[in-house]
């Protein structure tokens, strides 16, 4: 069946960069997508890939991805305080249907 | 201004007493989703709709009903809440699968 999976949590030094890694299981999907979930707020698209794709820089993002296995990964370079949040990955089907991972919390220390 | 607007924000109701929460975009979107938020789980997508009367299953159906009779209003239906059905619902719109997907505020629903 259709499964995205994250690592719960990644705790960064304000300045490094982060590495965010998800796993998904459907060969399917048509995009990928990574979100930004601040407390209390709803969720804010970051960017997305086509699957087609190997890689795709938006400013200080950056993500990977590695159809083979599967694997989808988010880098923030120089990441700041503000920052600090759930990211969600996400694949879309074809159809419309969109399965999310846990999330990751990202801490960010000053 | 753009958004996506839901009622109730917060609902403290029984098991079995029926409930409708209601979604509101303003931007003329043609997709509409509903997803619940657990802990530990992410969020799931319940039910999406990609254009007015066509709507679609997601991962966690069961237990929820939803129409799409116009194109701004997507309302999400419990017929009879459960207590597994306490958790925090969001509703989204977008125009396109690559579109920018707005998020409600959020609507948090205790069963008990």
């Amino acid at each position: 069946g259709e499964d995205v999976e994250q690592s719960l949590f990644l705790s960064v030094r304000e300045g490094d960069s982060s590495v965010i890694n998800c796993t998904y299981t459907d060969s399917s999907s048509t995009y990928l997508y990574w979100y930004k979930q601040e407390p209390g707020a709803g969720l804010q698209l970051l960017t997305y890939i086509f699957s087609n794709m190997d890689m795709k820089q938006d400013q200080r993002l950056t993500v990977l991805l590695n159809k083979k296995d599967k694997h989808l990964s988010l880098r923030i370079a120089d990441t700041q305080t503000g920052d600090s949040a759930i990211y969600f990955c996400a694949e879309s089907m074809d159809t419309g249907k969109l399965i999310f991972g846990q999330g990751t919390t990202l801490q960010v220390k000053p | 201004e753009a958004q996506v607007t839901q009622n109730p924000r917060y609902l403290i109701t029984v098991t079995g007493k029926k409930l409708t929460v209601t979604c509101s975009q303003n931007m003329n979107h043609e997709y509409m989703s509903w997803y619940r938020q657990d802990p530990g789980l992410g969020l799931r997508q319940i039910y999406y709709s990609m254009n007015v009367e066509v709507t679609d299953k997601g991962d966690v159906p069961e237990g929820y009903k939803v129409s799409r009779k116009e194109k701004r209003n997507f309302p999400l239906i419990l017929e009879s809440p459960s207590p597994n059905q306490t958790s925090l619902y969001f509703c989204a719109s977008n125009k396109g699968f690559t579109d920018t997907q707005y998020f409600g505020p959020g609507t948090r629903l205790t069963v008990l």
